[in-house]
């Protein structure tokens, strides 16, 4: 089935060492997604690749980049992770060249920071 | 994109239809409303949109006040693995545009045994 993976499901970090967490989708839509979604909150809008245009939320700390190497992957890169960033991550994808407007989620990442 | 409101939780009997309510007062007449649920530690999932009609598909109906200011959710027949934060949120349909979801606070619905 096409679907957007997540992995790993668990990541450990500790204070301030850099982490990657990837995201793949065979759903071949063109563009994916970044939330951060703490404990008992809404899941939050971190960045978005539009195709290869890189698009950040105005309030997304500089801490965190992504990268997207192709269509089918892309990377959320924690430079320095701090306690406060412990957290759901959750990758989407959508595709924009037919109207329905649908979100397809991966599981997601559960970072712990200790 | 237009706010929701959303009761923060529900409870529902096993077997029973659960109709979870949205109001969405100041929506526009470009916006759609999109229901997504999210089981615990999983991603939200999607279940319907709809601009103005009644919708139904395998796993919902949406009932849509012609007014347009407030909408049900309803899953006909609620098993214990319906338990899960129910989002209303709604936003113009995407075409041409990728900006990404904007997730209020969500019903909590609980499914009872």
């Amino acid at each position: 089935d096409a679907m957007v993976i997540q992995n790993p499901r668990y990541q450990v970090t500790q204070f301030g060492k850099p982490v990657t967490l990837s995201c793949s989708q065979t759903l071949n839509h063109n563009v994916m997604y970044w939330y951060q979604q703490k404990s008992s909150q809404a899941p939050k809008l971190l960045f978005h690749y539009y195709d290869k245009d890189f698009n950040n939320e105005a309030d997304t700390p500089d801490n965190f980049q992504s990268r997207r190497p192709n269509t089918s992957f892309c990377f959320l890169d924690i430079r320095s992770p701090g306690l406060g960033d412990a957290a759901m991550y959750l990758c989407a994808t959508s595709r924009t060249d037919r109207a329905w407007g649908g979100y397809t989620f991966g599981s997601g990442t559960r970072l712990t920071v200790v | 994109d237009a706010k929701t409101t959303q009761p923060t939780s529900m409870d529902c009997a096993e077997g029973r239809a659960a109709n979870l309510p949205c109001n969405h007062s100041t929506i526009s007449g470009n916006e759609y409303v999109y229901w997504y649920r999210q089981i615990h530690s999983q991603g939200p999932q999607y279940i319907i949109h709809g601009l103005k009609n009644n919708e139904t598909n395998e796993m919902a109906s949406l009932i849509i006040t012609e007014d347009r200011k407030s909408s049900t959710l309803i899953l006909p027949h609620a098993t214990l693995r319906d338990t899960a934060v129910y989002y209303c949120i709604v936003r113009a349909l995407s075409g041409g545009g990728a900006d990404g979801l904007t997730f209020g606070k969500g019903t909590h619905l609980i499914i009872q045994p």
